[in-house]
């Protein structure tokens, strides 16, 4: 089974704290994406990835930024976390099959910015 | 991207069939449907996409109406642990990053 891990479930940062939230997935996916989720908003882009080295910008980049240095993982940063960060954070990879992707998602980090 | 509409909430007896619509009436010849589901504290989970043909896996039937203008999801006997909200996303091949709407939560009730 592919599997996607987040380095935390819970994280709690003051506002103006740089913040890392790390992604892993052990199935050599090229693709990788961070989403948000908030209530009412559904499921927003904020960056992905096709390969190494590579970032494209999703809906809502503002405010972070991303590194894919190794195939495998995938990073978002907060450059100065703010209150309205505070959200659930979800990575996921996908690969294409036969008949298109399936994005295998982590169990997501929610992020409190106090 | 097509837009597509979910009643808000459904219940569903454990053991019976689920039966999740969704409308997606402007959808586009080149644009597949996808259903995800989400358990609470966790990630979304892929359950199963077509086209126009009628699709079934491990986990659950997909049928797609003729003119592609809706479908439903089916979980043929629900279990308390398909208690979830349930995502309809419609979206062309080539693209693979998924955005979701409020979706539909189940609950299955003993």
């Amino acid at each position: 089974d592919v599997k996607v891990t987040q380095s935390s479930r819970y994280l709690v940062k003051r506002t103006g704290e740089k913040v890392f939230l790390e992604c892993v997935q052990d199935m050599d996916h090229e693709n990788m994406f961070w989403y948000r989720q908030d209530p009412g908003l559904g499921l927003r882009l904020i960056y992905f990835s096709y390969d190494v080295k590579m970032k494209e910008k999703g809906d809502i980049p503002e405010g972070y930024s991303v590194s894919r240095e190794k195939k495998e993982r995938f990073s978002l940063i907060l450059e100065s976390a703010s209150t309205n960060q505070t959200s659930m954070y979800l990575c996921a990879s996908s690969a294409p099959t036969m008949t298109g992707y399936e994005q295998y998602f982590g169990p997501g980090t929610r992020l409190t910015v106090t | 991207d097509a837009k597509t509409t979910q009643p808000p909430s459904m219940d569903c007896a454990e053991g019976r069939a689920a039966n999740l619509p969704c409308n997606h009436s402007t959808i586009s010849g080149n644009e597949y449907v996808y259903w995800y589901r989400q358990i609470h504290s966790q990630g979304p989970q892929y359950i199963i996409h077509g086209l126009k043909n009628n699709e079934t896996n491990e986990m659950a039937s997909l049928i797609i109406t003729e003119d592609r203008k809706s479908s439903t999801l089916i979980l043929p006997h629900a279990t308390l642990r398909d208690t979830a909200v349930y995502y309809c996303i419609v979206r062309v091949l080539t693209f693979n990053d998924m955005r979701f709407g409020a979706g539909t939560r189940l609950t299955v009730k003993p």
